[in-house]
């Protein structure tokens, strides 16, 4: 069974850094490419990284290029997203999501505030 | 960017009765390789989203038959044949044929 979860959320300052990790399990995590999709509160999602299967490659949303970077750990089943000079617009629930966004995790929460 | 628009952004409907979601973009969907790759999301509140439909009208796993997807180019439509209470939440279209994937903005339905 495909499972995906977020950690790493939670409440920050402007300007600080913060590294979400999603653990998958359930398939060859190795053969996979991952995406991080944000959803603001009541609003809709918003896609903002990709990183094929073997790491080499990842791309990004102008919103967040330049600060985001996306990671896998392909011997540990894990990936990341590390973020820097955060915003308050950048307060949302992250999700970790397979390549054909066929399978989700349950989210975690980041909040940005002074 | 390629830009999704949903119509209608709020959709009552009946217990029972059909519904539909339209989903547009500003520009072909159609991918280099002959695909089309449009997909249909639902997110009940306080969960994730989770995949209907995937290159525009393909059920995903587990998804009931009366889901269906359609549509080409840049018009793309989702149908459900007749609506049950568990369908009410948010239902968001994505395409993923031009980089960056973009989201249309979700259409809210509510009995």
């Amino acid at each position: 069974q495909v499972q995906l979860v977020e950690s790493g959320g939670g409440v920050v300052r402007p300007g600080r850094s913060l590294r979400l990790s999603c653990t998958a399990s359930g398939f060859v995590f190795s053969n996979q490419g991952f995406h991080w999709v944000r959803q603001a509160p009541g609003k809709g999602l918003e896609w903002l990284a990709v990183i094929w299967r073997d790491g080499l490659k990842s791309d990004y949303a102008a919103s967040v290029r330049g600060r985001f970077t996306i990671s896998r750990d392909n011997s540990r089943n894990l990936l990341f997203l590390e973020m820097n000079s955060l915003k308050v617009e950048d307060t949302a629930v992250y999700f970790c999501v397979h390549s054909a966004f066929d399978f989700w995790g349950p989210g975690t929460l980041v909040s940005v505030s002074s | 960017d390629v830009a999704m628009t949903q119509t209608p952004l709020s959709l009552p409907v009946t217990l029972g009765q059909p519904a539909s979601i339209s989903c547009r973009s500003n520009q072909s969907l159609v991918h280099l390789n002959g695909q089309t790759y449009v997909s249909w999301l639902h997110q009940r509140p306080g969960q994730p989203p989770r995949l209907l439909i995937h290159k525009t009208s393909a059920r995903f796993s587990g998804v009931p038959d009366r889901f269906s997807g359609s549509g080409a180019g840049t018009d793309f439509t989702l149908t459900i044949s007749g609506v049950e209470v568990e369908d009410v939440g948010t239902y968001y279209c994505v395409q993923a044929t031009h980089f960056p994937w973009t989201f249309g903005p979700g259409t809210r339905m509510e009995i």
